[in-house]
Order: C-alpha cells, then sequence, then structure tokens
C-alpha cells in the first residue's frame, strides 16, 4: 500500500531534550515536505526537500532541521525542544514539485508533540 | 508567508443539510486542492481544480475555481455523518509555493 509512515504518532517530551520524528514513503517521490498544524493557522511548512541531499527552509523552520540522505526518508530534527514547538506535525510527500498540484500530498497520519 | 482565508472556521450542521466553505486570497492561484482531515489522521485529496471557472464534482462535492482565480468554494449536498472533519482549501502559486487556509470545522448532527 503507498504510503506516508510518520513515527511517533504521540510524544511527550522535556524541554531542551533532542528528539527526531521520522518520516518515510514508499511511492518513490522526489519531493517531501513537513508541515506543522495548529489551531486557527491551518498547515504551516517547515522544511522541504525537492530531492536526496536537496532541503529548503519552509515558513516555520527556527528550531527545526532535516535530512535527506536516502529518496524514502525525510527526518525533522529538534535539537532543543520547547514548548512553544508542542504542536501536530504532518509528513507529507509528492511525486514531483509540480504534481502538488496535479495530484496533491499524500500526508502521514501525524504526530503529535507536546513539550512540557 | 501568505495564508488563505477560509470561512467559516467551524460549522455545526443537521444530518441531510447542505454545506457551503471558501476560500479567498489576495494572491492569484494556477491551482486549487481541497482536502479533508478526519479526526486523527493526515488530510486527504478530496477535489483538484486547474482552471478558472471550473466546476468539478466528487460525489456529493462540488467545488469551484473562482472566475479572479484568487478564491474556490467547497459544496456538500446532503450531509451525512461520516462528512464530520476538518477541510482544507490548498492554493499552489505560480512559484510553485502551497498554501493552506486554516480549515473548516464540520460537525453533523444525525
Amino acid at each position: 500500500e503507498a504510503q506516508v509512515t510518520q513515527n511517533p504518532r504521540y510524544l511527550i517530551t522535556v524541554t531542551g531534550k533532542k528528539l527526531t520524528v521520522t518520516c518515510s514513503q514508499n511511492m518513490n517521490h522526489e519531493y517531501m515536505s513537513w508541515y506543522r498544524q495548529d489551531p486557527g493557522l491551518g498547515l504551516r511548512q517547515i522544511y522541504y526537500s525537492m530531492n536526496v541531499e536537496v532541503t529548503d527552509k519552509g515558513d516555520v523552520p527556527e528550531g527545526y532541521k532535516v535530512s535527506r540522505k536516502e529518496k524514502r526518508n525525510f527526518p525533522l530534527i529538534l535539537e532543543s525542544p520547547s514548548p512553544n514547538q508542542t504542536s501536530l506535525y504532518f509528513c507529507a510527500s509528492s511525486s514531483y514539485p509540480r504534481d502538488r498540484g496535479l495530484n496533491g500530498y499524500t500526508f502521514g497520519s501525524g504526530t503529535r508533540l507536546t513539550v512540557v | 508567508g501568505q495564508q488563505l482565508n477560509q470561512s467559516p472556521q467551524s460549522m455545526f450542521i443537521q444530518e441531510g443539510e447542505d454545506v457551503s466553505m471558501n476560500c479567498t486570497s489576495s494572491s492569484i492561484f494556477n491551482t486549487w486542492l481541497w482536502y479533508k482531515q478526519d479526526p486523527g489522521e493526515g488530510p486527504v485529496l478530496l477535489i483538484a481544480l486547474y482552471k478558472a471557472g471550473e466546476l468539478t464534482s466528487n460525489g456529493r462535492l462540488t467545488a469551484q475555481f473562482g472566475i479572479t482565480r484568487k478564491d474556490s468554494f467547497l459544496n456538500i449536498s446532503a450531509s451525512i455523518p461520516s462528512d464530520v472533519g476538518i477541510y482544507f482549501c490548498a492554493g499552489l502559486l505560480y512559484n510553485n509555493d502551497m498554501r493552506f487556509g486554516a480549515g473548516t470545522r464540520l460537525t453533523v448532527k444525525p
């Protein structure tokens, strides 16, 4: 089954403790992206990647890092999490940047992160 | 970055009623997309619109790409309980940026 898999689904952590949220897709998609979803603000892009070893900042990149060493994986790294990073995070992929307009994204099921 | 203005923020309706929601922006988009997010899941694409004025249906859902390219609406006819969720509009700008609305939370009372 074609899908985007995120782990973990739920995570509670303490301020300053480094964490990684993994994202993997099995559709051979070039384009991958991370979003955070907050009430009243919708989906805001954190980082995106057009292909392996190519990453760029989205609208809200502060406090986050990403890497794209392999096509299928796009982990999101929080080096020193803070409470304002408490949010619902989604990974998404598409076959090519412009195909996001043709076929949209395939989204993962989300990771609910709480930083205390 | 530029966000879309989606309204209403939430709707509480009776089963069987029709629903209408819309997105507007000051920017011109070359594609409009409508997604639905079920509780505890990621958004899933419902309808994609590619040309100004285009009207597209998917079952009980109908969406239109505004003639000015700055807006879009989604209608749901004869709502049912499984229509519950958050509906997002998304627009693809000419520079390939994708923008999302804040979402419309739909509650359907049986």
